[in-house]
This record gives C-alpha cells, structure tokens and sequence, in this order.
C-alpha cells in the first residue's frame, strides 16, 4: 500500500519557470511533511518542511502549499535554476517516539538553461 | 556535508552471502534510521535506534537487523542476501527520535548482489 502519492514522475522547466510537485497522503494521523532533494550520488537533503496546522510555508524559492481537507500537499521552485535539477522527493511521518518518515516515489526535475 | 558518514559506499556481494554496513551519526545525534533505496525509488524505511535500542521497525524481513553503539554510531547487517537486495542504504541521523527533528542522510552504501 502506498501511502504517500508523488507527481509527475519528471519534469522538465525552463529556466526562471516554476515546477510544481504535487503529493497525496492517505494516512490522517500523519503530522510533518518535508521534501527532499537528492542529486545522483548523494543522500537526500532536506529542504523544506510542513505541520498540517499550517497552509503554507516558504523558505527561499521554495514554498510548500498545504491542503488538510483534500490530504494533499505541494512543493513550488520559484524562479528555478538548472542547479535547481534534482529529484526530489515529499515524505509524511507520524508524530510521536516512533518516527519514520513515508517516501513518495520521486520526481526528476531538469530546468534547461 | 551532513555529518553522517557511512561505509563502505560501494560493493558487490554474491546471493546467499552476508553483509555489514556501517555508519557513523552526526556528533550528539542520538538516533538512527535505516532506509533501503531501489533504483528509481523513495527511500523504504528498515529500522530505528534511539539509545541502542531498536525503536520500530519498517516491512523487512527479520534476516535485516541492525545495532547501535554507546557512541551512537550503527551497523545494518543483512543475512542470505537475495537479488532484490540490490539498492542503495541510506543512513540517517537525528537528535531524538520524534518527527520535526531535522534528519540528515549519508551519502549510503551501494549494495550490488549478484
């Protein structure tokens, strides 16, 4: 069972445009969302992180959209960079002692020059 | 750089056999997780450790187990290896076990099993 749904699977922007990752959840009791971006041969990275009690957060150009009712959550690259090209993944965790976080399956970004 | 050191990054192991990865946490950290990494896909959780004791475990067979150290470094271990064992093994460090408390990943261990 897959319990956190990634969008698209790639992606591919022009310099200076704005990719958008969309992510849907179905577990309600989890409680912290972060993104993370991985380039080839290194582990992820955290980027940016969301609780549900809050409907938007932005941390640079990048801007994460929280929607609790529709259990789906968004990642937004302002004014992307070919540096910016990555795949990047969303997560969701339980709150609590026992913390794992909850993988999507990726997405590969290529912002062209 | 995160911190969290793991070894070796790369090898090839036969199907059946064993093997041991290793992983240091970032200094004061005193939780790790383990995550596998299929090619193409999300990091799947394996195992935690908070305090050298295993403190949840993902959907991996019991030949998977691990260990924790008094200095909060950690091993993964890997018994009967299959084919699908093939994937790269994320380490990953936090302060506390509990969501919110930034995780930072090595770079991992690349298992081939042939």
């Amino acid at each position: 069972q897959q319990q956190v749904k990634q969008s698209p699977q790639s992606l591919i922007v022009q310099k200076g445009g704005i990719p958008i990752i969309n992510c849907a959840y179905e577990n309600t009791a989890f409680d912290y969302f972060p993104w993370y971006q991985q380039f080839p041969g290194k582990g992820p990275a955290l980027l940016i992180a969301i609780r549900p009690d809050v409907s938007e957060k932005k941390e640079g150009r990048f801007t994460i959209s929280f929607n609790k009712s529709a259990k789906q959550f968004s990642l937004h690259i302002m004014d992307s960079q070919p540096g910016d090209s990555a795949t990047y993944f969303c997560a969701a965790a339980l709150g609590g002692s026992n913390y794992k976080l909850t993988f999507g399956k990726g997405t590969l970004l290529t912002v062209n020059p | 750089e995160t911190g969290v050191t793991q070894s070796p990054t790369h090898l090839i192991k036969t199907r059946g056999q064993q093997v041991t990865l290793r992983c240091s946490s970032q200094s004061g950290h005193n939780t790790v997780s383990w995550y596998q990494q299929a090619l193409g896909q999300g990091p799947q959780f394996i195992f935690q450790y908070y305090r050298e004791e295993e403190n949840g475990r993902g959907n991996f067979p019991p030949r998977f187990s691990g260990l924790q150290f008094p200095n909060y470094s950690s091993e993964l271990n890997v018994n009967a290896l299959e084919l699908d064992d093939s994937a790269l093994y994320l380490c990953a460090s936090s302060l506390g076990g509990t969501a919110g408390n930034t995780i930072y990943f090595g770079e991992g261990s690349w298992l081939t099993v042939v």
